[in-house]
């Protein structure tokens, strides 16, 4: 299947940081792409769908000022978790969409908000 | 919000022995498709079975969507240590052809060697 990558694959910061976590998709163009957060021993939880070109569609309860949401290119999107806090620690996954009944899944990046 | 419910919530079996999880929604789909995700990894697309068909098989899977009740099962047969997982049924939820995702709660498969 095609590969969608995610940078970092880790990262902890302290509280107040913002960190922002890359999604791409290496060998296909995604005009859709979307990002999930899942806690421990949880499901995912779609947070936003972003799409090329546009402005990002939020999930209801998330925070589009705080979930900050690019896709500057067919490639690559990119979620800004402004200020984050200890309760924003979360695996964070996006995915490609290479149509409507198609997606491919990054490897997560694990936040850890000291 | 969380569209599927999945049964059992775990699952500790033998190697060998079949393993059946099933998925449960509320709203109308266009399809519904089973997910594996190991510890701490992304997910791993396992299969996709459309609104208009009952049953599907990929190698040692089988997947069963009954509509008129909002179920789906998905059996593994013969299973492996290997198939230790957590699986995840997801319904495009009638998303208007988004390609949006609503993903069950899941059920974590121990297979014991």
């Amino acid at each position: 299947g095609a590969v969608v990558s995610q940078h970092p694959s880790w990262v902890i910061c302290k509280s107040g940081t913002s960190v922002k976590i890359e999604c791409r998709s290496l060998d296909f163009q995604a005009t859709t792409m979307f990002w999930y957060r899942q806690f421990p021993k949880q499901s995912l939880m779609l947070m936003a769908t972003s799409n090329e070109g546009s402005k990002a569609t939020y999930e209801q309860g998330v925070e589009k000022d705080k979930f900050l949401i690019n896709h500057a290119s067919l490639t690559l999107s990119t979620l800004t978790v402004t200020s984050a806090h200890p309760e924003d620690s979360s695996f964070y996954i996006c995915s490609a969409g290479l149509d409507v009944e198609t997606q491919y899944f990054g490897p997560g990046t694990r936040l850890l908000v000291l | 919000s969380q569209q599927g419910e999945e049964d059992p919530q775990a699952l500790s079996i033998q190697e060998g022995e079949n393993a059946t999880m099933n998925c449960s929604y509320k709203t109308s789909i266009n399809n519904l498709q089973w997910y594996r995700q190991n510890s701490g990894r992304g997910l791993v697309h396992l299969i996709l079975i459309r609104s208009n068909e009952r049953e599907k098989h990929s190698g040692r899977l089988r997947v069963t969507l009954d509509t008129s009740k909002k179920s789906s099962s998905l059996l593994i047969t013969a299973s492996r240590a290997a198939d230790t997982a957590s699986y995840f049924c997801a319904t495009d939820a009638g998303s208007g052809n988004t390609g949006k995702l609503i993903f069950g709660q899941g059920t974590t498969l121990q297979v014991k060697p």
